[in-house]
Order: C-alpha cells, then structure tokens, then sequence
C-alpha cells in the first residue's frame, strides 16, 4: 500500500513570506502528526491531528498553524516566514492517535529559508 | 514540561563492535519506541515495547524498558556498515498525549 506522502518534497522561500506543506496519510489512517527537524533541536512536535480535530500542540509560535480535512489530509502553513524555520518537515500518520500506535513518516518537505 | 533525553548524542565504533544508546523520562512512560533514520531518509519504526521490564530482540537488536518505565536501552550487537543512521526513542506519557522523541543517537561505523 502507498506511504505517507509529503509535498513538495523541497521549496525554498524568502524572509516574511508563507508556506503550505501538504500530507496524505496512509489510506485508512485518521491521525496526522507533524514534526520539524533541524541539526540543533531532533525531532520537535509540531501538531497532532485526528477526525479534523486538533489533539495536542507542541511549543512553536502563533506563525505555526494546521489543519485535517474529512479524507485525513493535512497541510501546516508557515507564515512571514524567518530564517531559523528553515528545517525539514515531516509528517506521521497512523491509525489512532495515543499510545500503543506505530507512526508512518513521510520523507519530509525540506524548507529552505533564505 | 515532560522530555526524553537520550544519550549518547553520537558514537563512532569499529565494525564488529557492540552498541548501545539509553533513553530517559523524568515521569513514567506508557510506552516507548524505537525509529532507525539512515542519512537523508525519514524515521522508521523498529519495536514498540510497553511492559514493565520488557526485552525484546531483533536479530542482532536489544531492546529493554526499564522495570519504572522510565528508562530504555537499545543494544546492537556486532554493529555492521548498514547499521550507519541515527537511532531515537519516543514514548508516551499517556494515550492523550503526543509522541514524544528523544535527541536522538547517531550511530557511525568504520569498516
């Protein structure tokens, strides 16, 4: 069956401008979580999406927003982007969200900010 | 707020050798996991392990969950060039919470 799959797989913005990343789970997985990755800080927890509805928030700025749609999809957008969100993005479905699930990841959008 | 902390934050090691990398909560888990990511791939799933004192092997793979639930070790044994990637643990605190990661461990083997 067809991953997790992310778009655009690369992009590269400049200062003050916005972003959209996009996420399509795997068919029948209604939980979408994002992740942002950088050298420095691991894997930071973004957002946690189920049923359209989001679940838990992780500590980023009010620039950081998401949301699901009714086939589970998810975008995150970025707005007056700075350089330090320059970072790859993934995203991670998995059936349920909680404990005892196993989390799908994308290959990443690799956001370039210049 | 709640972290995982997981160290070392690299190691180098001769083919052939053992590794381990260690993972610790400040609260109890409900589980935790373990991701393999090789260079300029994305995370992907190895074991899930949710028992007090649980040891789980795959292959040449070890994984235990502290008898707390608070701590968890991943031991490679006779570590291979395909071994090469970074290893992180996550856990939950409990079904409402996020997936939480570690730092994560990059492993480095010389042939």
């Amino acid at each position: 069956k067809a991953g997790v799959t992310q778009t655009p797989r690369y992009l590269i913005k400049t200062r003050g401008q916005q972003v959209t990343l996009s996420c399509s789970p795997i068919s029948g997985h209604r939980s979408v979580s994002w992740y942002q990755q950088t050298p420095g800080q691991g894997l930071q927890f973004l957002f946690e999406y189920f049923s359209e509805t989001q679940r838990n928030k992780g500590n980023f700025p009010g620039r950081f927003s998401g949301r699901q749609f009714s086939n589970s999809r998810s975008e995150m957008n970025v707005s007056t982007l700075e350089l330090g969100d320059s970072a790859l993005y993934l995203c991670a479905s998995s059936f349920y969200p909680g404990a005892n699930t196993e989390a799908f990841f994308g290959q990443g959008t690799r956001l370039t900010v210049v | 707020g709640q972290q995982v902390m997981q160290i070392p934050q690299y190691q180098h090691v001769q083919e052939g050798e053992d590794f381990t990398t260690y993972c610790n909560s400040s609260t109890t888990l409900s589980n935790i996991q373990w991701y393999k990511q090789r260079p300029g791939g994305h995370p992907v799933f190895l074991i899930q392990l949710v028992k007090s004192g649980e040891v789980k092997k795959q292959k040449r793979l070890t994984f235990q969950f502290g008898e707390a639930k608070k701590n968890s070790s991943l031991h490679i044994t006779a570590t291979q060039t395909t071994d090469v990637g970074t290893y992180f643990c996550a856990g939950h605190w409990n079904a409402g919470n996020m997936l939480t990661f570690g730092g994560g461990t990059r492993l480095m083997v010389k042939p």
